[in-house]
């Protein structure tokens, strides 16, 4: 039974570029959240998703930032125009009733 | 929105010690979660525990919900423990993390 599996698990982009992280939830999970991890912090909500539909944004940023969980394949967060300040631990959860399972993170580094 | 409180923020145990870690909420919660990320960044899920109390080897909690607390007990501690443990909570909608408390345990 594999558990939630995201890629990459390292990425490296210049200011500008665009990061796409990607998180396949366990086997039966129909909901997927994303969250940020900084440096020397706690982990922070960005967003929310079903199948096709985004639940709760409250937490992503208004600019640059999205997300998606389509009918077939991964849930996919995008960062457009990467900056610095973008640089962290991005986990991916998922959750068949409530309690959450995360992935093992996608740490994005912007140069 | 919900605030999570974690103390202490800091922790350094011998080997073989026992600890008590403490986990505020300001709100009813409809979840509660207590999650260890070692030193590798990985976050290893210990209880869902919302009421109640839960026991797993060496590990145990207990959720008073009413008084809005939480407790992690770690016995007999092991250098394996060291990491950061995270007390999330879920209100009306998704899970809040508190600042974790960190945890070293030395030789």
């Amino acid at each position: 039974n594999a558990g939630v599996m995201q890629n990459p698990r390292h990425l490296v982009r210049r200011r500008g570029q665009e990061a796409r992280l990607r998180c396949s939830p366990m086997k039966g999970h129909s909901h997927v959240y994303w969250y940020r991890q900084l440096p020397e912090e706690g982990l922070k909500f960005m967003v929310y998703l079903q199948k096709e539909n985004i639940i709760d944004e409250s937490g992503m940023p208004k600019e640059r930032f999205s997300a998606e969980f389509p009918k077939e394949g991964p849930s996919i967060l995008r960062i457009q125009q990467v900056v610095r300040g973008d640089s962290a631990a991005y986990f991916c959860a998922s959750s068949p009733n409530g309690e959450l399972f995360f992935g093992e993170g996608s740490r994005l580094t912007v140069l | 929105g919900i605030q999570v409180e974690q103390s202490p923020p800091d922790l350094i145990l011998q080997e073989g010690a026992n600890s008590t870690l403490r986990c505020n909420f300001s709100d009813s919660v409809n979840n509660l979660q207590w999650f260890h990320q070692n030193p590798w960044g990985q976050l290893i899920n210990l209880f869902y525990i919302p009421s109640g109390t839960k026991q797993n080897g060496r590990l145990s909690a207990t959720t008073v919900a009413t008084e809005r607390y939480s407790l992690l007990y770690i016995s007999s501690s092991q250098t394996t423990d060291s990491g950061v443990y995270f007390c999330a909570v879920e209100g009306y909608s998704t899970l809040t993390f508190g600042k974790g408390t960190m945890l070293l345990v030395s030789p």
